[in-house]
């Protein structure tokens, strides 16, 4: 079974600074999908960035980036320049694709990492 | 498009009664998962439906729950009868293909008392 760590339950920032967060998977698998979800307050899950496995190059989406180490297995977020509306619990996920009538991906959700931003 | 649609957004209950949360998924996506966050927990898998046919549901955790999927627009997930323990937040999510991550409901708050 796939299980996905993160190892940070918590994590601060100041404003305007850069913070990393890890993740790492455990898969056999060799084509799979990674990504992160920026929980709120709301509670709302919104996807953060998303990364291919096949795919060597970091995805990047404005100031969220992916370092992507397959053979580490491991998936960290960059996020530069934080913001106060970062703040916000942090989830990766692992996602292997469904080979039924085109289904979706199962992900695996790890346990979170809480970010906190400081003024 | 709306989003994925759950309601009720908040609900409390006493122990023993029966819950139905509701989901409309996004249309066109053709797989939908119920999920539950807990503090202790995180997020846990209960059930996943793909062309409105339950695929997998070991993460159901007991009988109490059962979920249905009527047709590509509509599911429900229902605690019958309900207990302090089930008080969480259960999510709803549906997928559009093999490349896409999960588009999430708003969630519900389920607290029973």
């Amino acid at each position: 079974a796939q299980t996905v760590t993160q190892s940070q339950p918590e994590m601060s920032v100041q404003e305007a600074e850069t913070v990393t967060l890890s993740c790492t998977y455990d898969t056999s698998e060799s084509d799979y999908y990674l990504f992160w979800y920026k929980q709120p307050p709301s509670r709302q899950m919104i996807l953060v960035i998303r990364q291919e496995a096949y795919k060597q190059q970091n995805a990047t989406e404005n100031r969220f980036s992916v370092n992507f180490q397959k053979a580490a297995k491991s998936f960290s977020l960059k996020i530069s320049d934080s913001q106060l509306g970062d703040a916000a619990m942090y989830f990766c996920a692992y996602g292997v694709y469904l080979n039924l009538n085109n289904a979706g991906n199962m992900l695996t959700f790890g346990g979170g990492t809480r970010l906190m931003v400081k003024p | 498009d709306a989003g994925v649609i759950q309601s009720p957004r908040h609900e409390v209950t006493e122990m023993g009664q029966e819950v139905t949360l509701r989901c409309k998924p996004i249309s066109g996506h053709n797989s939908l998962f119920w999920y539950r966050q807990t503090m202790m927990r995180g997020l846990e898998l209960l059930i996943y439906f793909n062309n409105n046919v339950p695929i997998d549901d070991s993460g159901m955790p007991e009988d109490r729950f059962s979920a249905k999927m009527p047709n590509a627009s509509f599911s429900t997930l229902k605690i019958q009868p309900s207990e302090p323990r089930d008080s969480a937040v259960y999510f709803c999510a549906s997928s559009s293909g093999p490349w896409g991550g999960y588009t999430f409901g708003s969630g519900t708050r389920l607290t029973v008392v």
